[in-house]
């Protein structure tokens, strides 16, 4: 059975500073997809970023960048140079595709503060 | 503009009392979705649908029922519910395997 496991609970980090966000998955399948999820304060649920298992380039997207390593099956998320409004919850995600009906395996949220 | 619309965002009801959170999206998505998300537990999917007229039962289906009767439309409903299923709930559709999941912006239920 598929399974995410994201260690941190909360992380604290003063505004500027840069913050890695840990994700460990869990799949015996050899296709399957990896997601992130930010949910701010006002509760919705944004997509940040999607990555297959067969594309293994980690990817940078303005201050977000993202180290997929199937070796360790790891998908942390870093933020450079923290902000306030970064402050969220992120949830890592797993997908095994076609085998599982395209359910979605949430980890159980990191909670990220950025003080000022 | 894509959408996943979710009705009500807050409801506060008595326990037993059926209840019905409605879900539409424009998309023309033919999966659909419903999870829970609680504290130290994520999110959870309780029902899925591939199809019209077609729905499984997810990893928390107890206590709640859904209907598939047209492609744009997916209910959840709580036949009488109880305090344990005070949560936040979201709807989601998905275009292709493997494409990201599209959320609503959530109902927060609590039962009293």
């Amino acid at each position: 059975a598929q399974k995410v496991t994201q260690a941190q609970t909360e992380i604290s980090v003063v505004e500027k500073e840069d913050v890695t966000l840990d994700c460990v998955y869990e799949t015996r399948d050899t296709t399957y997809y990896l997601f992130w999820y930010k949910q701010p304060p006002s509760g919705e649920l944004v997509f940040l970023i999607r990555r297959n298992s067969f594309d293994e380039q980690n990817e940078i997207s303005g201050r977000y960048s993202w180290n997929f390593q199937k070796s360790t099956s790891s998908f942390n998320f870093t933020i450079t140079a923290s902000q306030v409004v970064d402050s969220a919850v992120y949830f890592c995600a797993l997908s095994e595709g076609e085998s599982s009906g395209d359910k979605l395996t949430f980890g159980t949220g990191t909670r990220l503060a950025v003080r000022p | 503009e894509a959408q996943v619309t979710q009705n009500p965002r807050y409801l506060i009801t008595v326990t037993g009392k059926k209840l019905t959170v409605t879900c539409s999206q424009n998309m023309n998505h033919e999966y659909m979705s419903w999870y829970r998300q609680d504290p130290g537990l994520g999110l959870r999917q309780i029902y899925y649908s591939m199809n019209v007229e077609v729905t499984d039962k997810g990893d928390v289906p107890e206590g709640y029922k859904v209907s598939r009767k047209e492609k744009r439309n997916f209910p959840l409903i709580l036949e009488s519910p109880s305090p344990n299923q005070t949560s936040l709930y979201f709807c989601a559709t998905q275009g292709q395997v493997g494409s990201p999941l599209h959320f609503g912006n959530g109902t927060r239920l609590t039962v009293t």
